[in-house]
């Protein structure tokens, strides 16, 4: 699959779980971004990596950890989550910071 | 404060009828400004941003710095322009970026 792809597309969760959602871009592209979109919500985001370098974190709660081994690959994991932060969690990636970005298909995730 | 404003939640048009979905940013300094779309069951995707100033499905926007508005427009709406619109801001400060979504309008366009 071309584009930006996620894994898995669905994730139930209770709140003592460990469980990591994967993201991996075909783009060629420098830069890669976790998005939290929540019912009734503008779409948030969580963090920016450029050149595999974390440049952004929003204020996100510590139980929410990012990971960028390559500028390939982004991975998000999860620890003690609550209910509250059930949601889509989207990736994107762009060529640069600031340029247009291209979405994955999203992670329906469900805290339990 | 850094917002992006997008005052309708949902916008019904006829085919046919122009449209114009509205936006609104404050931003300090000088940002970019895109609109994404996403249609039924498919992902968000980059629909245009006005530094290209180009015409994509016949949907143009205008950047108006004087009032802060980036608005969508189409002369005459079709039916597979049903989806969801969203505009967004992206701007450097202080070596970081900004990325920041308005809340989306859903356009209807009816028969």
């Amino acid at each position: 699959e071309t584009g930006v792809t996620q894994t898995p597309r669905h994730l139930v969760m209770g709140m003592t779980n460990k469980k990591s959602l994967k993201c991996e871009q075909h783009l060629g592209h420098n830069a890669m971004y976790w998005y939290k979109q929540s019912a009734k919500k503008p779409l948030e985001l969580m963090f920016v990596y450029n050149f595999k370098e974390q440049t952004e974190n929003n204020s996100v709660p510590s139980r929410f950890s990012p990971e960028c081994p390559n500028s390939s690959h982004l991975f998000l994991h999860l620890h003690t989550l609550q209910p509250e932060d059930s949601a889509l969690y989207l990736c994107a990636s762009s060529p640069s910071p600031g340029t247009e970005q291209f979405f994955g298909p999203g992670t329906r995730l469900t805290v339990l | 404060a850094q917002r992006v404003t997008q005052p309708e939640k949902l916008l019904s048009v006829f085919k046919g009828a122009p449209v114009e979905l509205k936006c609104n940013y404050s931003y300090s300094g000088s940002p970019e400004l895109f609109w994404y779309v996403q249609y039924s069951r498919q992902r968000l995707q980059l629909l245009l941003r006005h530094i290209s100033r180009e015409s994509i499905k016949g949907f143009t926007a205008d950047l108006n710095k004087g009032e802060t508005s980036f608005h969508l427009k189409k002369p005459f709406a079709q039916e597979e322009d049903s989806a969801m619109y969203y505009c967004a801001l992206s701007g450097e400060a202080s070596g970081t970026y900004k990325y920041i979504f308005g809340t989306g309008t859903r356009l209807k366009v009816l028969a």
